[in-house]
């Protein structure tokens, strides 16, 4: 079955590491991205890339960097620059066309702690 | 920004209908999302509204007026299972904006 993986589903890491969010999807989709959602808020857009070796910054992009080798890959990477990176991290990816989209397909998310 | 609001929580009965607003200030959209997320879980995707009007899908229906600024979405029948985070967001320029989201409980 086609989906979108993300792993791991918890991880804990120590304040000034960095630490690589994983994401794979085998739908064929152009577009992935990333976001993050904090207790009581909505999702916010940190990167998103919608080819191969280029993506764009979002909204809350500082502290954050991300690559996009393959087209089936997107990993995140939460740098020691990240003030507050404890949160629930959501990758998503989509097919596009002509300016509208079918739809995100999101994966299980990660929670990441930071102590 | 897009400034998409919805109210914080909502409060309903097994069986009933509840109907979740969300207001958005911007100046051009392709179209409006609606998600449900339980908590924990990645969101999941409901309706889509390109055009004005209504859109159903069994219980769950979605309203846009461009021209209001003004999407809801209308949850009939309401079971337990209904008890989420109500997620409104706009397409725009290849990505989506997410509102804050509305948390519904169900009490039996």
């Amino acid at each position: 079955d086609g989906g979108i993986t993300q792993s791991p589903k918890y991880l804990f890491r120590k304040e000034g590491q960095n630490v690589t969010l994983s994401c794979e999807q085998n739908l064929n989709h152009d577009a992935m991205y990333w976001y993050r959602q904090d207790p009581g808020q909505g999702l916010r857009l940190i990167y998103y890339s919608q080819i191969v070796n280029d993506f764009q910054k979002g909204d809350i992009a500082e502290g954050y960097s991300v690559s996009r080798e393959k087209k089936e890959s997107f990993p995140l990477t939460v740098t020691s620059a990240q003030k507050n990176p404890t949160a629930f991290y959501l990758c998503a990816s989509s097919t596009l066309g002509q300016g509208v989209t079918y739809g995100y397909t999101f994966g299980s998310g990660t929670r990441l702690t930071v102590v | 920004g897009q400034n998409i609001d919805q109210p914080t929580e909502m409060t309903a009965t097994e069986g009933a209908i509840v109907q979740i607003n969300c207001t958005y200030q911007t100046s051009g959209f392709n179209g409006l999302f609606w998600y449900q997320q339980h908590a924990g879980e990645a969101p999941t995707f409901l309706s889509y509204n390109v055009l004005d009007g209504l859109e159903e899908k069994g219980r769950f229906s979605s309203f846009l007026s461009r021209s209001k600024g003004y999407s809801y979405l209308l949850l009939k029948e309401l079971q337990m299972k209904d008890s989420a985070s109500y997620l409104c967001a706009l397409f725009n320029d290849y990505k989506l904006s997410f509102g804050a989201g509305t948390t519904v409980t169900v009490r039996a």
